[in-house]
């Protein structure tokens, strides 16, 4: 069964920086490209960002480029979202998710998300 | 960006009432769009891919059509599990953009 579980989540003061970390099980890691979509509260969905599954290929939101950075550690099967300089306008639940194959642009996995609060 | 635009963004129905869901993208997609729901709290879930293929597992009361640029959504008979919010999404192109979504309420 295929489970990706997020952390990382919590109150940040504008200005600052996060790592986000999704740990994934039941499927081959290192051949799927994965993805972080968000959901500020009460809104609606936003993609992120996405990865290959050799990182050769990464894609952004053009409004989150230069501030977030997507990773991934096959070896941990672990995807990371590195946070920075982040503004009242990030606090959203961060979810990550999948496709059922590399390059996949639908999701068919979804993690239960972790939320990232920015709040002075 | 390609825009996606869902219409209505809200709608109230009944217990085995026809719903349909409109999509539409501002240029071609060549039917590279998803169709997810949400219920609060949780994650979206998978219900179309390329336009029409039903996910594994989604009943098939759901149904997913359309081409080009304008792609629907129906449900043939509303059941109570169904009052979600739905969302389309196009991965035609990056950046991956999504429809602001319809909320399926009890009429």
């Amino acid at each position: 069964e295929v489970q990706l579980v997020e952390s990382g989540g919590g109150l940040v003061r504008p200005g600052g920086s996060l790592r986000l970390s999704c740990a994934a099980s039941g499927f081959t890691f290192s051949t799927y490209s994965m993805n972080w979509v968000r959901q500020a509260p009460g809104k609606g969905l936003e993609w992120v960002s996405s990865i290959s599954g050799s990182s050769s290929y990464i894609n952004y939101a053009d409004s989150l480029k230069g501030r977030f950075t997507i990773s991934r550690d096959n070896a941990k099967n672990s995807l990371y979202l590195h946070l920075n300089s982040l503004r009242v306008e990030d606090t959203a639940v961060y979810y990550c998710a999948s496709g059922p194959y590399d390059s996949s642009g639908y999701l068919t996995y979804w993690g239960q998300g972790t939320l990232v609060t920015v709040s002075s | 960006d390609i825009q996606m635009t869902q219409s209505p963004s809200s709608l109230s129905a009944s217990v085995g009432d026809r719903v349909t869901i409109t999509c539409r993208a501002s240029q071609g997609i060549s039917n590279s769009l998803a169709w997810y729901h949400q219920k609060p709290g949780k994650a979206p879930k998978l219900l179309f891919y390329a336009a029409s293929r039903l996910e594994s597992g989604v009943p098939s009361r759901f149904s997913g059509s359309g081409s080009g640029t304008d792609y629907t959504l129906t449900i043939s008979s509303l059941q109570p599990e169904d009052f979600a919010t739905y969302y389309c999404q196009q991965y035609y192109n990056t950046p991956w953009t999504f429809g602001q979504g319809t909320k399926v309420e009890i009429k």
